[in-house]
């Protein structure tokens, strides 16, 4: 039982190129989302999803488009990359009524 | 949208010093507060998390109080280890299928 896992680790862009990070879980969510973390903060919700065939736009949606692939995958895309999006981000899954979010291990991606 | 504070930013004690961080929230439909600990370089982790139909829950030496009157809760630490030296982020949901609003984080340090 894995979790929730996220690819690649670590990224390197320059600016204008385009990119997708992929995350995955297995524990049969219906809800993920897609956060970034920057110092001070917090982390801030990019896009979610909260059941298969639904997205809608968190805080910080500009620049990023996201693909609810299946019940398991989510993934984010950067289409063309800017230096203001070098941070980390992190993919997370939870359950009604829980509500508990586990986390991915993060993207670190740096943006020249 | 709700909106979450978080107090202090940064919190320094001895080993074996108590610690107290503090959060306010705005949305008073919000009934989940879950409490999550990172430690550097790695992921968010649940750590304790209360809902509205109690006034305090505790996990050994972690306890979470919440006044909804006043809309604000806080995560207390006892006995405090170098350990539990990471950054802490408070949140906050209406619960169901809302998302989660997060605090910009606590970074604790226990000296010892």
């Amino acid at each position: 039982n894995a979790g929730v896992t996220q690819t690649p680790k670590f990224q390197v862009l320059k600016t204008g190129q385009s990119m997708t990070l992929q995350c995955a879980q297995d524990m049969n969510h219906n809800s993920m989302y897609w956060y970034r973390q920057d110092p001070g903060m917090g982390l801030r919700l990019i896009y979610y999803s909260a059941s298969e065939g639904t997205t809608d736009k968190g805080e910080v949606p500009n620049g990023y488009n996201v693909s609810r692939l299946n019940k398991r995958e989510f993934s984010l895309r950067l289409e063309s990359a800017a230096p203001s999006q070098t941070s980390v981000y992190f993919c997370a899954s939870s359950e009604v009524p829980d509500n508990t979010q586990y986390f991915g291990p993060g993207t670190r991606l740096t943006v020249l | 949208g709700e909106n979450v504070e978080q107090h202090p930013s940064t919190l320094s004690v001895q080993e074996g010093d108590s610690a107290v961080i503090k959060c306010t929230y705005s949305d008073s439909a919000s009934n989940y507060f879950p409490w999550y600990k990172q430690e550097l370089g790695k992921r968010p982790q649940l750590i304790i998390d209360i809902r509205s139909n109690v006034g305090e829950k505790k996990d050994q030496r972690i306890a979470v109080t919440l006044n909804k009157t006043a809309k604000h809760f806080s995560l207390h630490i006892t006995e405090t280890q170098p350990e539990d030296s990471a950054v802490y982020f408070c949140a906050a949901s209406p619960g169901g299928y809302s998302t989660l609003t997060f605090g910009k984080g606590t970074m604790l340090l226990v000296s010892p």
